[in-house]
């Protein structure tokens, strides 16, 4: 199993549409979790963190199921700005301290 | 704060070339990084950096070296380009350990020709 995985997509959905999308990690003992989000040609930004508890933004919900070993992104009412490249970061936990990033799912938002 | 910067934007290096990518930071942070993210690719770690005066490997650190003399500036040095290190190099900083944000410089696109 890799260490993050995600569904490349693209996703492509409709203005105002609600879309999830998933990732899974493979080391349980895993504790801090992201959503970046990436804009073609441009450097990854903090989209938000991903708490136990589940962390709501606005439009955006992130949840963990530790369980299933997976973190999970809601968008609601989507808009042409969601357009981008989201990024899912796990961190590593093992003797050194880092995280890894996911090679990203691909969202097209249509007019 | 002009968060973390890295120069330059855009270099077309021919085969066996040399350079230096710079980034700098200012928001004080002691951990910096080194990625590069190749096309549908995810990022990388090429190196990283916990402190000045200290330096280490990440995934991909074959044909690379770095130094970090400073808190603020941690260059990438390219000796002997090859054609596969064509990509997008970005730096990043962050405050502390993997659960703390990682901030991000612009990027820089290396053509390798």
């Amino acid at each position: 199993r890799k260490e993050v995985e995600q569904d490349p997509g693209p996703f492509n959905v409709p203005e105002g549409a609600t879309v999830a999308f998933n990732c899974t990690y493979s080391n349980s003992a895993s504790q801090s979790f992201f959503w970046y989000r990436q804009d073609c040609r441009k450097e990854p930004k903090l989209l938000m963190s991903v708490y136990s508890s589940g962390n709501e933004d606005g439009r955006f919900t992130a949840q963990l199921n530790r369980a299933s070993q997976y973190i999970s992104l809601l968008i609601r009412d989507s808009k042409l700005s969601d357009s981008a490249t989201y990024l899912c970061v796990v961190n590593k936990v093992n003797r050194d301290d880092k995280i890894i990033f996911g090679k990203g799912t691909r969202l097209h938002i249509l007019p | 704060n002009a968060g973390v910067t890295q120069t330059p934007k855009f270099r077309i290096l021919k085969i066996g070339q040399s350079m230096t990518l710079q980034c700098t930071q200012d928001m004080n942070h002691n951990y910096m990084y080194w990625y590069r993210q190749d096309p549908g690719m995810g990022l990388k770690l090429i190196y990283y950096s916990v402190g000045a005066g200290i330096t280490d490997k990440g995934e991909v650190p074959n044909g690379y070296n770095v130094s970090r003399s400073t808190t603020e500036d941690f260059p990438l040095r390219l000796e002997l380009a090859a054609p596969s290190q064509t990509s997008v190099y970005f730096c990043a900083s962050s405050s502390g350990t993997s659960q703390e944000t990682q901030y991000f410089g612009p990027g820089t696109r290396l053509l390798v020709l």
